[in-house]
């Protein structure tokens, strides 16, 4: 079946340091991988995601790979800044036009002055 | 509408009441998806509609659990006979298609006494 793990959190870090939020999946076929970010008081909001295998999703500073070899979907982002405290999901749909997402159980991030 | 609108944003009901929870997607938007996200989870599949009828139901977990979109527009998902486990914020989601980006409301959080 389909699932996404995702690094528990809660993640605490200063600002400027390095972000790395670990995510790997199981699927049947070929998903399409999605990072959502929630922000507090917020609905969900799409992050970034990628298609196929190789390819870099990015956005807003924020970067992952889709790693077939290793079935991961890492994101990262080389200097956080307050404004990303928020709750980061990964998830996946069974292949690109897919119906549903399957979501990890989120990793709160708070990012300190 | 400038987002989708889930009302109310929160309710309270007693095991064994049937509540209603509404969706006003983004004007336009032909895809529509129900989601559940109960406490230290992500947010799992319930529903897609495309326009008024429902592609994908094999998220709902029982026949207690049904939704509706009679227009084409607004959803509403329905829960008879509450119970407990029923408690959870739902989340609605649209999109202009299948497969296209879709945009989250805030979620109705629904609590079961």
């Amino acid at each position: 079946g389909n699932s996404v793990t995702q690094m528990e959190g809660p993640v605490t870090l200063s600002e400027e340091a390095f972000l790395t939020i670990n995510c790997t999946y199981t699927a049947t076929g070929y998903p399409s991988l999605f990072w959502y970010v929630q922000y507090p008081g917020e609905g969900l909001q799409l992050l970034l995601k990628a298609t196929k295998a190789d390819d870099k999703g990015s956005n807003k500073g924020f970067e992952a790979t889709y790693r077939k070899e290793t079935t991961s979907f890492h994101l990262e982002k080389g200097s956080v800044q307050v404004s990303d405290s928020a709750v980061y999901f990964c998830a996946l749909s069974e292949a690109t036009g897919a119906n549903n997402l399957f979501f990890g159980t989120g990793t709160r991030l708070t990012v300190i002055p | 509408g400038a987002g989708v609108s889930q009302t109310p944003s929160n309710k309270v009901t007693e095991k064994g009441k049937y509540v209603e929870l509404r969706c006003d997607p983004i004007s336009g938007h032909t895809a529509l998806y129900w989601y559940r996200q109960s406490l230290g989870q992500g947010p799992e599949f319930l529903i897609y509609f495309q326009g008024t009828g429902a592609a994908d139901d094999s998220g709902l977990p029982n026949d207690r659990f049904f939704a509706v979109r009679p227009e084409g527009s607004v959803s509403t998902l329905k829960i008879q006979r509450t119970e407990r486990g029923d408690s959870a914020v739902y989340l609605c989601a649209s999109s202009s298609g299948q497969g296209r980006k879709a945009f989250f409301g805030q979620g109705t959080r629904l609590t079961v006494v």
